[in-house]
């Protein structure tokens, strides 16, 4: 869906780099999150906002910060990149009152 | 909050076998309960959703079906083609200021010939 973009879209780093994952939509919605994914498995809730002044943690949200510049940016931070943080993230962007989400390309993440 | 179970993990059918992957869920307050399709290395995306207000969704070849009293929904893919292998995921969400949903944890369907 090209109303939700994610730079980049490959990123390969090296333990202890901080980097910034960027998501940005054209959608309008107010709520986005922020998602992993690793190689098999389901996708776990990193962090969400449902509008630029709110953050919520998710299940995972350790080693991770974020950041709602505006209603159509949201960004996601490794402060300290480790080895285990290697996989694939994922941006979405919902509508209440149905919560229907939409998600971006990804960005494949390789920490070594 | 909302528990979502999804079952089975991995499923095999021959082509041209129909398919159901079953999901439970626990808060009943949920109303909403779409699925998404995951192809290899790409985003999940929207197949097919179902809101509280009806017990049964047919878009050509996939349904799905709720069940509010037992918690329970499935999706339904009949005549099943290679294309259609991919992984699968249920959710469930309530409406409301701060809802959102809930994923299952996904089942791998392959599709062979």
């Amino acid at each position: 869906d090209a109303d939700v973009t994610q730079t980049p879209r490959n990123r390969i780093t090296k333990t202890g780099k901080r980097i910034m994952l960027e998501c940005s939509q054209t959608k309008g919605h107010d709520r986005m999150y922020w998602y992993r994914q690793d190689p098999g498995l389901g996708l776990q809730l990193i962090y969400y906002s449902f509008d630029v002044k709110d953050i919520n943690k998710g299940e995972i949200s350790d080693g991770y910060s974020v950041s709602r510049q505006a209603q159509a940016k949201f960004s996601l931070s490794l402060e300290s990149a480790i080895p285990n943080q290697t996989a694939l993230y994922f941006c979405a962007t919902s509508d209440p009152p149905y919560e229907t989400q939409y998600f971006g390309p990804g960005t494949r993440l390789l920490v070594l | 909050g909302e528990n979502v179970e999804q079952h089975p993990s991995t499923l095999s059918v021959q082509e041209g076998d129909s398919a159901v992957i079953k999901c439970t869920y626990s808060d009943s307050a949920s109303n909403y309960f779409p699925w998404y399709k995951q192809e290899l290395g790409k985003r999940p995306q929207l197949i097919i959703d179902i809101r509280s207000n009806v017990g049964e969704k047919k878009d050509q070849r996939i349904a799905v079906t709720l069940n509010k009293t037992a918690k329970h929904f499935s999706l339904h893919i009949t005549e099943t083609q290679p294309e259609d292998s991919a992984v699968y995921f249920c959710a469930a969400s309530s409406t409301g200021t701060a809802s959102k949903l809930t994923f299952g944890t996904g089942t791998r369907l392959q599709v062979t010939l």
